[in-house]
């Protein structure tokens, strides 16, 4: 069966490093890719989308790459800051057109 | 900016009630979501409605229902409220498939059910 897998353990770093979270899935071949960042008790805001034809994608300091031979991406945030914390959710495109289905997030918290 | 506003922030209710959920969207999108939220299982679809009047059940749909007469307007409705649907609800809403498929979301809201 399809599976989403995103590391459950909260990622503790400290200010100013790089932060990557890791998304892994399996019985899959979806042509993009989607990364979303929740606050507590809010909803999901839509980060980045990247296609199965490109490796990489850049905004600001977010970089996520597309393996889709690993079947696997990586979300990365640079020179992270204590507002970065959050929990940060990958998606894939499911079945019916516009279904998207969500791995489990995976919580960053940046420390000074 | 894509405003999708669900009418309340937090709601408690009794066992065996009626619960009406309501979603608006202001940016004319076809496509409208219900999904609930719960530590540990992520984000599971309830719910979607492609158009005024359509709708598919998603992967949990038992014990909800959904209601889409206008097409800013997707209702979720449970039946007869449990304490297992104690959980936070998120709508959302999409313009279009593939690459233009970004899901907008409300604020949630957390209905707790005695």
């Amino acid at each position: 069966s399809q599976k989403i897998e995103q590391n459950s353990e909260a990622l503790n770093i400290q200010e100013g490093k790089t932060a990557t979270l890791t998304c892994n899935y399996t019985n899959y071949s979806p042509a993009y890719l989607q990364w979303y960042r929740q606050d507590p008790g809010r909803g999901p805001v839509f980060l980045l989308l990247i296609r199965e034809n490109e490796k990489e994608k850049r905004k600001e300091r977010l970089k996520v790459t597309f393996d889709t031979t690993l079947k696997q991406s990586l979300f990365h945030i640079t020179a992270s800051q204590p507002a970065d914390s959050a929990t940060y959710l990958c998606a894939l495109p499911t079945g019916t057109a516009s279904k998207l289905t969500f791995g489990t997030g995976t919580r960053l918290q940046v420390t000074l | 900016d894509v405003k999708v506003t669900q009418s309340s922030r937090y709601l408690v209710k009794r066992t065996g009630e009626k619960v009406f959920l309501e979603c608006v969207q202001d940016m004319d999108h076809e496509n409208m979501f219900w999904y609930r939220q719960d530590p540990g299982l992520g984000l599971r679809l309830i719910y979607f409605s492609y158009d005024v009047k359509m709708k598919e059940k998603g992967d949990i749909p038992e014990g909800y229902s959904v209601s889409r007469e206008k097409k800013e307007r997707f209702s979720l409705i449970l039946e007869s409220a449990s304490t297992n649907q104690t959980s936070m609800y998120l709508c959302a809403s999409t313009l279009g498939v593939g690459t233009k498929n970004i899901q907008y979301f409300g604020a949630g809201t957390r209905l707790s059910v005695l």
